[in-house]
């Protein structure tokens, strides 16, 4: 079975300062990688992914997470954080639809950022 | 694109009546939908995964009869708390995954329904 664990569960951190969140999977195989967040009151939405290729993967706003295979990680990266990116992060993971398998996420429990003016 | 919605946003009622919550992909096709429920501060928790024209496929735990599961088209599934009570009280979500072919692993999510049993 897959799982997911992200060890910071709340993360205070000054605008301008440097962002990253540790991610960290179990699963025998192929994996997909996302980063959702969820901004207070909001619905979570998707920040970057990664299938295959490139392990250095761009979001939106700016994140970045980078996929290593060998510690089995997609830390999630922003150089600057800004107030606004005070939110919920998840990761979480799938194994490829043509394995035949439901392609069900799992997701870790969650980060909680705090950027402070 | 591949905005997914929910109805109702928040519902309230009484214990032992039944919820039916919708979840609609709206600019997309999927034929998967998942439903998951979220307590305060945790993580998602997988209910089931919903297949268009199948029976649901329920998590570990989770009670099929309790938790019914309709998946009607490709573009709706349905959630129904039946009997509901206090500890059903919570926000559920649901997602959707484009349909086989389009080349989409991603599930994209809906905004989520807050569920409060009296």
């Amino acid at each position: 079975a897959q799982s997911v664990s992200q060890h910071n569960h709340h993360v205070i951190l000054s605008e301008a300062a440097s962002l990253e969140l540790g991610c960290n999977y179990s699963y025998g195989g192929t994996v997909n990688l996302f980063w959702y967040v969820q901004y207070p009151g909001q619905h979570l939405q998707l920040l970057l992914k990664y299938f295959s290729g490139d392990p250095l993967v761009k979001g939106i706003k700016g994140f970045e997470a980078e996929f290593i295979k060998s510690k089995f990680s997609f830390n999630l990266r922003k150089p600057s954080v800004q107030w606004s990116d005070t939110a919920e992060y998840f990761c979480a993971v799938n194994a490829p639809r043509n394995t035949g398998t439901a392609s069900k996420l799992t997701f870790g429990t969650g980060t909680r950022l705090q950027v402070t003016l | 694109g591949a905005v997914v919605s929910q109805h109702p946003s928040r519902v309230i009622c009484k214990s032992g009546t039944s919820v039916k919550i919708e979840c609609r992909s709206l600019d997309f096709q999927a034929t998967t939908m998942f439903w998951y429920r979220q307590f305060p501060k945790q993580s998602l928790m997988l209910m089931a995964t919903s297949n268009e024209g199948s029976k649901a496929t329920y998590e570990q735990g989770v009670e099929k009869d309790k938790f019914l599961i309709n998946h009607a088209s490709l573009t709706l599934s349905t959630l129904t708390v039946t009997s509901a009570h206090p500890e059903d009280s919570s926000f559920y979500i649901c997602s959707a995954r484009p349909a086989l072919g389009a080349g989409e692993e991603t599930q994209y999510f809906g905004p989520g329904t807050r569920l409060l049993v009296l």
